[in-house]
């Protein structure tokens, strides 16, 4: 049972375009979103998140934006640089519990 | 304040033999969670310790496979009798409460030949 999916595995930008990540869940009692940046033989690391209460969260070239009506958010990384160049994960949370992350989007920024 | 610290980074063991995979959370982290990469997958939950208790490990396999948070040391994920299947990357994260992010450590690279 996938509760949160990303149905793109991978992605491919331009230097200094701008890179939309999707994420769609299915369980109407996720109150947390996260997203995770992944290089290859290191661990996941925490790039933003947002609460259920939000429906945007800005942290310099990244943001988050949640439609719950859609249980659906989305990553922009504006501008995109070939250092942004990862694996990506969406994570979700309810009540407290555990994080279940997506399948990952793999993208890649061309200079 | 040092981050998540998992190790070994690498471990190798034959069929039959067991792994035992530490973690020890940041400073101040009571929460831990265990998750599992496998090759060319995502990040499957496996199982969420606070202090001495297991929370939920609805993700662990039935048989096998335990995990511990003790008072005192780190989060053991142990696995007895290991198959070739259980070779993957073993994350462990941890968080100051529940509902905030988790920060992951580097992982556990566990080969079974």
């Amino acid at each position: 049972d996938q509760q949160v999916k990303q149905n793109s595995p991978s992605l491919s930008v331009q230097e200094g375009r701008i890179s939309i990540l999707n994420c769609d869940y299915t369980n109407s009692m996720f109150d947390y979103f996260l997203w995770y940046k992944k290089y290859p033989a290191e661990g996941p690391t925490f790039l933003i998140s947002i609460s259920s209460i939000k429906d945007k969260n800005e942290d310099g070239r990244f943001t988050v934006f949640l439609n719950k009506s859609a249980k659906h958010l989305s990553l922009h990384i504006v501008p995109s640089q070939p250092g942004d160049s990862a694996v990506y994960f969406c994570a979700a949370s309810g009540y407290g519990n555990k994080l279940v992350f997506g399948a990952g989007t793999i993208l890649r920024v061309k200079s | 304040n040092a981050g998540v610290m998992q190790n070994p980074r690498h471990l190798v063991r034959r069929r039959g033999q067991e792994a035992r995979l530490r973690c020890s959370p940041m400073k101040g982290h009571s929460h831990v969670y265990w998750y599992r990469q496998l090759p060319e997958e995502g990040l499957k939950f496996m199982v969420y310790l606070q202090k001495e208790n297991i929370i939920d490990e609805s993700g662990m396999p039935k048989e096998r496979f335990s995990a511990e948070f003790p008072k005192e040391g780190p989060s053991i994920l142990r696995i007895q009798q290991v198959v070739r299947g259980d070779s993957a990357a073993y994350f462990c994260a941890s968080s100051p409460r529940a509902i905030t992010e988790a920060f992951f450590g580097q992982g556990t690279r566990l080969t079974v030949v």
